[in-house]
């Protein structure tokens, strides 16, 4: 059964520094990953989707890499702001299905 | 364009009442899914469909819950006899084609069983 997992699961860092959240998944036979964003109250954001063929993603500030033999992800947020406070989901495909499985997320605060 | 709609936004009920969710997906996505997030958790999975059939509906926790999709656009989660359990978020999702496209998310409805 996946389990998905992230690490850390609150983190506080002043404006400006650049940080790493982790996501891991027990089961490497994936189909992709995609990384989320959530607000207080609102629905899911889609940040980055990587295909189980890919090593990694890029966004403006935002990059993800995968590393599926492993079984981790990484989602670097460079110079970090203020708005980017949110929680941070990771979710993956497992293949021959078509359900996310959800890590418990990273709620994340930048401090001005 | 017009992402994933769902209605209402919040809904208050109590127990033993039954509720109906609505989800618009995005026009032309064929795949639908149905996740429910509680509160500090991340979204776990109910139902999906593929056009109007629910293709895995694994993710149903008793039969209470039903979800139909019967012209293989808006779908309508329905919950009957509300327990205070059923509280949660419940987000609706679609995809161009089901297979590990790009999922889209709408809002989701807040729903609270007093």
């Amino acid at each position: 059964k996946q389990e998905v997992t992230q690490i850390p699961a609150a983190l506080s860092v002043p404006e400006g520094e650049n940080l790493v959240l982790n996501c891991s998944f027990t089961d490497s036979a994936i189909y992709n990953l995609q990384w989320f964003r959530q607000d207080p109250g609102k629905g899911l954001t889609s940040l980055l989707l990587i295909q189980s063929s890919q090593r990694e993603q890029t966004s403006g500030r935002l990059n993800a890499s995968l590393d599926k033999s492993s079984g981790r992800s990484t989602l670097y947020i460079a110079a970090s702001q203020p708005g980017d406070s949110a929680t941070y989901l990771c979710a993956v495909i497992g293949t021959g299905t078509y359900k996310y499985i959800f890590g418990t997320g990273t709620r994340l605060k930048v401090l001005a | 364009g017009a992402g994933v709609s769902q209605t209402p936004s919040n809904k208050v009920t109590e127990k033993g009442k039954y509720v109906e969710l609505r989800c618009d997906p995005i026009s032309g996505h064929t795949a639908l899914y149905w996740y429910r997030q509680s509160l500090g958790q991340g979204p776990e999975f109910l139902i999906y469909f593929q056009g109007t059939g629910a293709a895995d509906d694994s993710g149903l926790p008793n039969d209470r819950f039903f979800a139909v999709r019967p012209e293989g656009s808006v779908s309508t989660l329905k919950i009957q006899r509300t327990e205070r359990g059923d509280s949660a978020v419940y987000l609706c999702a679609s995809s161009l084609e089901a297979g590990g496209h790009e999922q889209f998310f709408g809002p989701g409805t807040r729903l609270t069983v007093l």
